[in-house]
């Protein structure tokens, strides 16, 4: 069965500093990949997502993913964090079939 | 504002009583679906309705009963409810053949 597994379940980090997230799916075939936020006391929003070509994925507010097949990995980067990237972040993949399958999920907080 | 809407926003309920939760989205998409995020848990599919047919229900038991009307309504009637149910329950919809899910904010439900 499809899976999704984020390494990180609660990362604590300080302002400017870099982040990355571990996300592994179980797929063999077609993926297509997500991360989404969810910020507190609001709902789940797209980060970024990966179908197919550039395997380096920029999303919104200085978010990059990378798509490594090899290793079926995508994680989530941003190379300075700031207090307002506090949430929590969902890793997703999708089959062919179109069922959105998430992660555990990973609580990031950023001290100021 | 997502498009997508829930109402209500909290809710408690014991374990006897019958309730509703409602969800409407004013996007134009053909599939809706309702998800369960329980703390320390993945976000978990329960069910998938495609052009208003239940294309998916994911081992959900019967206390959870779905209903979708027509495509922009989605309603999950809840009874004899049990504290493990206790959650968040999200309501996303997307056009077929797209990967873009949008979501609302969610019921937090108490079951006690």
């Amino acid at each position: 069965a499809q899976s999704v597994s984020q390494h990180n379940h609660h990362v604590i980090l300080s302002e400017a500093a870099s982040l990355e997230l571990g996300c592994n799916y179980s797929y063999g075939g077609t993926v297509n990949l997500f991360w989404y936020v969810q910020y507190p006391g609001q709902h789940l929003q797209l980060l970024l997502k990966y179908f197919s070509g550039d395997p380096l994925v920029k999303g919104i507010k200085g978010f990059e993913a990378e798509f490594i097949k090899s290793k079926f990995s995508f994680n989530l980067r941003k190379p300075s964090v700031q207090w307002s990237d506090t949430a929590e972040y969902f890793c997703a993949a999708m089959s062919n079939t179109g069922k959105l399958i998430f992660g555990q999920g990973t609580t990031l907080q950023v001290k100021p | 504002e997502t498009g997508v809407t829930q109402t209500p926003r909290h809710l408690v309920m014991g374990m006897t009583n019958k309730k509703s939760l409602k969800c409407e989205q004013h996007l134009g998409h053909n599939a809706m679906y309702w998800y369960k995020q329980s703390a320390k848990k993945p976000l978990e599919l329960m069910f998938v309705y495609s052009l208003e047919e239940r294309v998916e229900n994911n081992s959900v038991p019967s206390r959870f009963s779905p209903e979708c009307p027509n495509s922009s309504h989605l309603f999950l009637h809840l009874h004899t409810l049990q504290p493990e149910d206790s959650a968040l329950y999200l309501c996303a919809s997307s056009q077929r053949g797209d990967y873009g899910y949008t979501f609302g904010s969610g019921t937090r439900l108490t079951v006690v």
